[in-house]
């Protein structure tokens, strides 16, 4: 069965500091791969989608940017954090098919001091 | 453009009552899908079920049935008999040909009271 690990749970970092965020999906192959932020109670946004390795599509300008070195590997990173990156980090697969289920890490808990 | 419009924000019920989350779409494809997710506390969101703009039976599983309206562009979710294990923002999305990952709503906190 698939499974999606996503580290690390949470991180408290400075202004200024760097950011990375690691996913790994295993039991699938050629998955589209997700990046969403969830600003404290509100909805999910769109940060970033990959299709395949090094082929990733922004949704958003901002301080931020992925990486997708593996087939199943995707990281969000930032060479400095500002305090707007705060929030709860998701990623996600799905099926390479169009319009299939995704499904979700655990999520990361970022907060910027 | 598509468009995912979840206009309760919370809602609060006691136990054993029934209760409906409302979800209104916009899109101009023809052939698309519709999602709704569960996050509870913990925070990862849990898949519940995915429908076709094709296919608008009303659909059952357990305590959750869901009710889609191609007329009135809504697809909406009902617990029957709510439970506090239910309490969690739930989030509806949607999935066209012109965008490869899921459009979600703000989402709708459900609190269940005992």
């Amino acid at each position: 069965s698939q499974t999606i690990h996503q580290w690390p749970a949470t991180l408290v970092q400075p202004v200024g500091s760097p950011l990375s965020l690691e996913c790994t999906v295993e039991g699938t192959s050629n998955p589209n791969l997700y990046w969403y932020r969830q600003a404290a109670g509100r909805g999910l946004q769109l940060l970033f989608y990959s299709v395949g390795i090094g082929q990733i599509s922004s949704e958003v300008p901002q301080n931020l940017s992925a990486s997708r070195p593996q087939d199943r590997q995707f990281i969000l990173s930032s060479k400095k954090l500002l305090l707007s990156d705060s929030g709860f980090y998701l990623c996600a697969w799905s099926d390479f098919r169009p319009n299939t289920e995704a499904f979700f890490g655990q999520g990361t808990r970022l907060t910027v001091v | 453009a598509q468009k995912v419009t979840q206009a309760q924000t919370e809602i609060s019920v006691v136990e054993k009552e029934d209760v409906t989350l409302d979800c209104v779409y916009e899109t101009r494809d023809t052939t698309y899908y519709l999602f709704w997710y569960k996050q509870p506390p913990s925070g990862e969101l849990v898949f519940l079920i995915r429908r076709n703009s094709f296919d608008e039976q009303n659909e059952i599983s357990g305590r959750y049935s869901w009710n889609f309206q191609k007329s009135t562009s809504s697809f909406n979710f009902t617990i029957t008999a709510s439970q506090v294990v239910d309490s969690a923002v739930y989030f509806c999305a949607l999935s066209d040909t012109g965008r490869r990952a899921l459009t979600f709503g703000s989402g709708t906190r459900l609190q269940v009271q005992p």
